[in-house]
C-alpha cells in the first residue's frame, strides 16, 4: 500500500504565476487535510477535504489559495498569483474514516514552494 | 498564550543518555495527544500517541498531566538515529501542532 503521495516534490515559481500541488491520498482514505510550515515556524493547519466537499477551510488565506478533492484523482491545493512569503513546505495528510479528525493522520513527503 | 508550546531547544545530549520533552497546551478540552517525529527536510511521522495512562513504546515513554495541561515524552539510552525534530500534536478540534523541539544525540 503506496503511502501518501505529493507532487512535484519541489516546485520554483516567480512572483504573479500559480502553483498547483498534488496530494494522492492513501489507498482506501477519502480525506486529506493540507499543512503549510513556514520557515522556522511549526505545522499550520489549512483545509480539510473530504471527496467534492470542503469541510473546514479555516486555516486557509482568503485570497489566492483555493483546493479541491474531486471524485477522481488527487486533491489539488491552488495558490493563484504567488508572493515571495507562500515559499514553504505543504505537507498533505490523510485518514481513513470520517467525522473525527483525531483519527491518525498519514503524511506526504511535503512539496517545497520556492517563489523567486 | 499560544495554544501548544514546545521549548525549540536545541537539546543535545550524548548518546546513551535520557531525555525528556514537555509540551504545554491551553485549550483544557483537549482529547487527543500526539508525538510525531520530523526528520530534516521530512514530513512529520507518527511516533506514538499518548494515553491518559501513560504509554511505552520500547525506549519511549509518554505521559500526560491534564491538571497541568502538558504531555512529555521520555527517551532512554538515546541512539544517534533519535536525532530530528519532535512535535507535539494536541487536537481538541484539528491538530495543532508545536513547533518541535530539536534533539541531537551525539557520539
Amino acid at each position: 500500500n503506496a503511502g501518501v503521495m505529493q507532487n512535484p516534490r519541489h516546485l520554483v515559481r516567480r512572483r504573479g504565476q500559480e502553483a498547483r500541488l498534488r496530494c494522492s491520498p492513501m489507498k482506501g482514505h477519502s480525506h486529506v487535510y493540507w499543512y503549510r510550515q513556514l520557515p522556522e515556524e511549526g505545522l499550520k493547519f489549512m483545509v480539510y477535504l473530504q471527496k467534492e466537499n470542503i469541510i473546514d477551510e479555516s486555516g486557509m488565506p482568503k485570497e489566492r489559495f483555493s483546493a479541491e478533492f474531486p471524485k477522481e484523482g488527487p486533491s489539488i491545493l491552488r495558490i493563484q498569483q504567488v508572493v515571495r512569503g507562500d515559499s514553504a513546505a505543504y505537507f498533505c495528510a490523510s485518514s481513513p474514516l470520517g467525522g473525527e479528525r483525531q483519527e491518525t493522520q498519514y503524511f506526504g513527503p511535503g512539496t517545497r514552494l520556492l517563489v523567486l | 498564550r499560544k495554544e501548544v508550546e514546545q521549548d525549540p531547544g536545541p537539546f543535545n545530549v550524548p548518546e546513551g543518555a535520557t531525555v525528556a520533552f514537555n509540551c504545554t497546551y491551553s485549550n483544557s478540552a483537549s482529547q487527543s495527544f500526539f508525538w510525531y517525529r520530523q526528520d530534516c527536510r521530512k514530513e512529520p511521522k507518527l511516533l506514538m500517541s499518548v494515553y491518559s495512562s501513560g504509554n511505552e513504546d520500547g525506549r519511549f515513554t509518554a505521559q500526560l498531566n491534564r491538571a497541568s495541561q502538558y504531555i512529555s515524552l521520555l527517551i532512554r539510552d538515546s541512539k544517534l538515529s533519535d536525532s530530528a525534530t519532535y512535535l507535539c500534536v494536541v487536537d481538541p478540534l484539528e491538530l495543532i501542532f508545536g513547533t518541535g523541539t530539536r534533539l541531537q544525540v551525539f557520539p
